[in-house]
């Protein structure tokens, strides 16, 4: 596609569910990433592949937090055991490389919602 | 830790006026800054993307300036309409790491 496909838009998941959020970035695109937008803040960091290489994840916030992309292309973040104050907005980006002139293109998210 | 501050929180002004919307940071080692767009309920527009050895970028009726030095960028917005009203964030990445580090943005509303 033209542009960092996310799915689902919406999610409303109960609290302990488990949730999975799928990011499709940019054919040919080798770098990733994963941030978290809590209401009326700027995303915050989460993680960073390199094609199928998870290079950073310095910003998973806790262990029930896990992300992967296994074949270089589609990433999925998965959060074990949901909490309220998992609920955000998830930001999936994608970059051709990752260098000091190229630009993050960024999907349009999923709303997690924990109820 | 890099920390960003964007000033104003939020901004509200007639269309066709010229306004600054200002971001800063707080380690000068920076590859880039970058400024979006985000509109409600949406994800992120790029909006223009300055690397470390330049002092500006221009696109249409915007202008974004650098100062590394003084850990310091603004983004210029000229004769501005309301369909520019959204916020805009500004984003740094380091040279230390990969992550982008954001600021908490400016609510520009453009009234007609």
């Amino acid at each position: 596609g033209a542009g960092v496909s996310q799915s689902p838009r919406y999610k409303v998941a109960k609290r302990g569910q488990d949730v999975a959020l799928r990011c499709d970035p940019i054919s040919g695109h080798v770098s990733l990433f994963w941030y978290q937008q809590a209401l009326g803040q700027g995303p915050e960091f989460l993680t960073y592949f390199q094609n199928e290489a998870q290079l950073d994840k310095s910003g998973l916030p806790s262990d029930r937090f896990f992300a992967e992309r296994p074949e270089g292309s589609v990433s999925t973040l998965k959060i074990q055991r949901t909490q309220q104050e998992d609920s955000a907005v998830y930001l999936c980006a994608s970059s051709l490389v990752w260098g000091a002139r190229t630009e993050a293109f960024f999907g349009q998210g999923t709303r997690l919602t924990v109820v | 830790k890099q920390e960003v501050t964007q000033i104003p929180a939020a901004l509200s002004v007639p269309e066709g006026e010229n306004l600054v919307l200002n971001c800063s940071f707080t380690d000068s080692a920076i590859y880039n800054l970058q400024w979006f767009r985000q509109d409600p309920g949406k994800g992120l527009t790029s909006l223009l993307l300055i690397q470390s050895s330049q002092r500006e970028q221009t696109s249409g009726r915007l202008n974004a300036s650098l100062d590394k030095s003084s850990g310091r960028s603004t983004l210029y917005i000229a004769a501005s309409q309301p369909g520019d009203s959204a916020t805009y964030l500004c984003a740094v990445r380091t040279t230390s790491g990969s992550r982008l580090t954001f600021g908490e943005g400016t609510q520009l509303t453009v009234n007609p």
